[in-house]
């Protein structure tokens, strides 16, 4: 089977760097996406990890450790706009985690 | 290039009674999978069509099926419906099997209530 666990909420201040954690157990490891949705839209793509290691786009990165079953999403330079969930994913049927809603104030 | 398209984006329906739910992929992608969101369980995955054969199915009654047609098109169906089917269903489509690392593009999603 598998497992994700990330944070449920987290609050930041603009311009900072927040870090989101997810932790999984899965039975088939095909990579790790990290997914931006905001409030009654629709998943969008941010992120893919397949390798160990550190993936930069931009002022997110996504770092991926798979002997640990742990990756985590770097933003930096925060804006309200990032104000959203943040759902990591991984598996053969892409199993999604509940989510952590990040809460950027001014 | 067109993204992911879904209709009706909005339904409402009463328990007992069926629904069907359309998805066209964006252009070229053979995969198409559905997702069930709610507040209470996040995005849970119902199944991936590709070349018109079920490939993945997540852990949902037998109420719950799908079918993809030649060009790619999909449609989901739920009968008997209950109250716990209120949700958002998203289709999300891709060029190769989602589960085998290619990303995933989502469609704005299908709001049914169930009353």
């Amino acid at each position: 089977g598998q497992n994700i666990d990330q944070p449920t909420e987290m609050t930041a201040t603009e311009g900072a760097i927040v870090q989101i954690n997810c932790t999984y157990q899965t039975s088939g490891f095909n990579g790790l996406f990290w997914y931006q949705q905001h409030a009654g839209e629709a998943p969008t793509f941010l992120s893919y990890n397949v390798l160990d290691g550190l993936e930069e786009k931009g002022r997110f990165s996504s770092f991926l450790s798979r002997s640990k079953g742990y990756s985590y999403l770097l933003l930096k330079e925060l804006q309200m706009k990032d104000s959203a969930s943040y759902l990591c994913a991984v598996g053969n049927m892409l199993t999604f985690g509940g989510g952590t809603r990040l809460m950027v104030k001014p | 290039k067109a993204g992911v398209t879904q209709t009706p984006r909005y339904l409402i329906k009463t328990r007992g009674q069926q629904v069907t739910l359309s998805c066209s992929p964006i252009s070229g992608h053979r995969s198409v999978s559905w997702y069930q969101q709610t507040p209470g369980q996040g995005l849970q995955f119902l199944f991936e069509y590709f070349s018109e054969t079920q490939r993945n199915k997540g852990n949902f009654p037998g109420r719950f099926s799908g079918r993809q047609f030649s060009n790619s098109r999909s449609e989901m169906n739920v009968s008997t419906l209950e109250l716990g089917d209120s949700a958002l269903y998203l289709c999300a489509s891709s060029l190769a099997l989602a589960g085998l690392g290619d990303t995933q593009y989502f469609g704005p999603g299908t709001r049914l209530t169930v009353l």
